[in-house]
Formats: structure tokens, sequence, C-alpha cells
């Protein structure tokens, strides 16, 4: 069965280190999403992303934040300058389309920003 | 903002009994509702979901109901097993202002199904 895979499964960086999170999205899916889940708090949304453009963002995705889809698979998550509040668990989705289209998950990468 | 509530952080069932997992939702502009199960270090696994325009979805063991009226949903499990001790995430798709969708989560609540 097609998966959501993304990579590392855990990143440890210093505070103000860029860092690049990974995920391939299933291969047919067009819609890519990035959530992220503190510790003891909710999964919050973080972006959406369709045709090689931001559909929708948060208030948590500031400037520092950035995504993009370099190649035909993979969809990645840039950090520009890590702050000790980014630690987080951040999970990638994408779904096939929209409408009653599910979106399914990666497994996420947990950030520790020392 | 607390647009989508699971107002019980855990509860326990004993194995073959049914499972009753609740939420609620602010927000009358959702139009479809999903359940996840998450384990450990894992991502959420999407369990089943429910249009605004039903108030029953049945798989297998797993029924999920909604009532428009009062904003709430809840999942039916039953029997409960041990393998479904997880945490379930009750989440509801927003469309965005952009024409994207976005889901918004509860907390979450932790089940244990006991042998």
């Amino acid at each position: 069965e097609p998966e959501v895979t993304q990579t590392p499964s855990h990143q440890v960086t210093q505070m103000g280190q860029e860092v690049i999170l990974r995920c391939v999205p299933i291969s047919n899916h067009l819609y890519f999403y990035w959530y992220r889940q503190i510790l003891g708090q909710k999964v919050e949304f973080l972006v959406s992303f369709y045709n090689n453009e931001i559909s929708e963002k948060s208030e948590i995705f500031d400037d520092q934040f950035s995504v993009e889809r370099p190649d035909g698979s993979n969809f990645t998550l840039k950090i520009r300058s890590t702050k000790l509040e980014d630690s987080a668990m951040y999970f990638c989705a994408s779904s096939e389309g929209l409408e009653t289209d599910t979106q399914y998950f990666g497994p996420g990468t947990r950030l520790t920003v020392l | 903002d607390q647009q989508v509530k699971q107002n019980s952080p855990s509860l326990s069932v004993q194995e073959g009994r049914i499972s009753i997992l609740n939420c609620d939702y602010t927000n009358s502009m959702f139009d479809y509702f999903l359940w996840y199960k998450k384990y450990p270090a894992e991502g959420p696994t999407f369990l089943i979901s429910i249009s605004s325009i039903k108030d029953k979805n049945e798989d297998g063991r797993f029924t999920v109901f909604l009532n428009k009226s009062a904003k709430h949903l809840s999942l039916h499990i039953v029997p409960s097993q041990p393998g479904d001790s997880a945490v379930y995430f009750c989440a509801a798709r927003a469309i965005t202002q952009g024409g994207s969708e976005k889901l918004v989560f509860g907390k979450g609540t932790k089940l244990t199904v006991n042998p």
C-alpha cells in the first residue's frame, strides 16, 4: 500500500541553524501539507501546497519557513533559523484531490532544537 | 482557538466492550470529519470519515456518528481489542480562503483496551 515517507526520523540542531525536513508524498497525490505537533499539544496545520505554490499557510508559517517541491517526488520544509520553540514533530501529508479525499500522513520527523 | 474539542484525554475499556470516543466542534462551516489513530512515534493513520450530509458511517468495527445540530460526533469501536490502544484524533476539514483545505485537530483521546 502506498504511503507517505519522511526523512530523517529525528533531527537535532542548534538554535539558529537551518534545517530541511524531507517528505515523499504518495505518487499520484496532488495536494501536499505540513503539520506540526508540539509535545503535549494539538496537531496544527502549517501550510498546504498545490501546483507548485502555497495554497494556504497558517500564522505559524512565518518568513522563517519555506516549502519546495524540488523534483517530481520530494516535498521539503525548510526552517531558515531554528528557534527553541520550533522543537516538535513535523508531519507531512498528501491527498489525491480536495473535497472528500483523505489526507494521508507520514510518520513524522522529530525536530529537537538545542 | 478550540474549534475541535475532545474533552476526554483518556478512556479505558475492557476487551470486547464498546469504546465511545467523543468530539465536539464549534465551526458550522466544517463539512467533513475524520478520525485518525496514532501510535507513539508514528504519524496519524486515517481510520474513518463522515461527510456533513450524513449522520452515520460504518466500516467494520468502527462507526462514526454525526449530530450536526449538536455539533457533535462520536466514534464507536465494537468490539474493542487490545490492538486498538492508541491516541485517537478527531479532525474537521475547513476550506481555506485560498480554496485549499486544512484539517483542524482535537487534542486527542488516549484509548487503552485492557485484555
